[in-house]
Parts: structure tokens; sequence; C-alpha cells
């Protein structure tokens, strides 16, 4: 059975960057047709795409957030990555980390991380 | 990119029927079969209820049901049971490889 795992500090400075790994285990992160992204919620609200990974290193971004984000995978380890730099308070959230059908759906999701953004 | 529109609420009594909309565009659900639902309780993670409009994974149970008409997607819930008292979320491939979600309907069982 398929595992996702976030790990990350749970609180993060203004201006800082936010950085958080996603472990997959239970299958391989290289796996073709897959791609594995992050997905955020902010407290009460609804769920909002972060950015998208290939194992060959493809990246596809939310174009609200795409001069922030960068995502990047590790095959070697089975990890993916996201860094969000300049965060303020609307940053803070629960990160999720997901498999994605591309084209289509989030068939896996990791349990997420609260990421609070505060000095 | 905006996000798709759903009704803040839904509700109704345990064995009767709940239909969830989720309202986009033709840049989004009018243009792409790719919409999917989501079920989330609270302090969880989501769970894949439907996929490509009406498909429904193995273990969902087949009170769950999809469909599409233009820029609307829909949701429906048979036979509700308190276990499906729950936030829904629909989403949708936007194109240029982007993503959108909807905002998200409460249904109450009750």
């Amino acid at each position: 059975q398929l595992q996702l795992q976030e790990s990350g500090p749970g609180l993060v400075k203004p201006s800082e960057t936010l950085s958080l790994t996603c472990t997959v285990s239970g299958g391989s992160i290289s796996r073709s047709s897959y791609y594995w992204g992050w997905i955020r919620q902010p407290p009460g609200k609804g769920l909002e795409y972060i950015g998208t990974i290939y194992y060959s290193g493809s990246t596809y971004y939310n174009p609200s957030l795409k001069s922030r984000v960068t995502i990047s995978v590790d095959t070697s380890k089975n990890q993916f990555s996201l860094k969000l730099s300049s965060v303020t308070a609307a940053d803070t959230a629960v990160y999720y980390c997901a498999r994605h059908v591309w084209f289509s759906h989030v068939d896996y999701w990791g349990q997420g991380t609260l990421v609070t953004v505060s000095s | 990119q905006s996000a798709l529109t759903q009704p803040p609420s839904a509700s109704g009594s345990p064995g009767q029927s709940v239909t969830i909309s989720c309202t986009g565009t033709s840049s989004d659900i009018g243009d792409y079969n790719y919409v999917s639902w989501y079920q989330q309780h609270p302090g969880k993670a989501p769970k894949l209820m439907i996929s490509e409009v009406s498909q429904r994974p193995s273990g969902v149970p087949d009170r769950f049901s999809g469909s599409k008409s233009g820029n609307t997607a829909s949701l429906t819930v048979s036979g509700l049971q308190a276990e499906d008292e729950a936030d829904y979320y629909c989403s949708s491939y936007a194109g240029s490889n982007f993503y959108v979600f909807g905002t998200g309907t409460k249904v109450t069982v009750l």
C-alpha cells in the first residue's frame, strides 16, 4: 500500500522560506504515469493546488505561486520536496503531499502537516 | 484562475439523496472530462470519491455517483448515511498543467 508522509518545521517566520519533504513508501516515485505534488488548505478554508513534479524533474506550478515555489525530487531517496519563499501569514495552512494521476485526480494523499507562519 | 463554485452547505435525512453542484467555466469543467470529487472528514486528508466525472474508485460505495453537463459537474450521494457527513470538494483540470479546486460543500446528515 502506497504511503506518503510529510516532514518539516511546523513554524516558519515571516519572509523566510518554508521547506517540506514528502517521503514515499510502498512504491517507487519513478513509476511512469504518476506525478507528485503539493496541495495546501488554510485553516477552515478550501484546497489550493501548489504544484507538481514528474520523476524526471519536470515541474508545473500554480501561476499565483510560481514566483515563490520550487518543487524538487530525489529518486534515490524516494522523496520530493517543496520550498516556498518569502512567506507571510497567508501561507499558514495544512500542506499535503499527494500522488497525481496526471490531468485527472489525486489518488493518494499524505496525512498533512500544519505550517504556521508567525514571528 | 478562480476556484470552482460549490454551495456552502447541503443536507438530507438518512436514506435520502443529496446532490452537490460544482460550477466552472469553458476553460476547465466545460473543456475537460477530468472532474474529480473528494470527501474530507474533520482533521483528515481528502479521500478520492469520483474521478474523470463519473468513475468510482475501488472501495467507494455505489451510493456515490458523478455527472457533468456543460460547465457544471455534480456529485450525488444516494441513501445518505451518518458517515457521509463531511466536506466535499470538486476539482478539475484547467489546462496548462494547472488544477483548480471547488470552494467546498459541507454535507450534514439530519
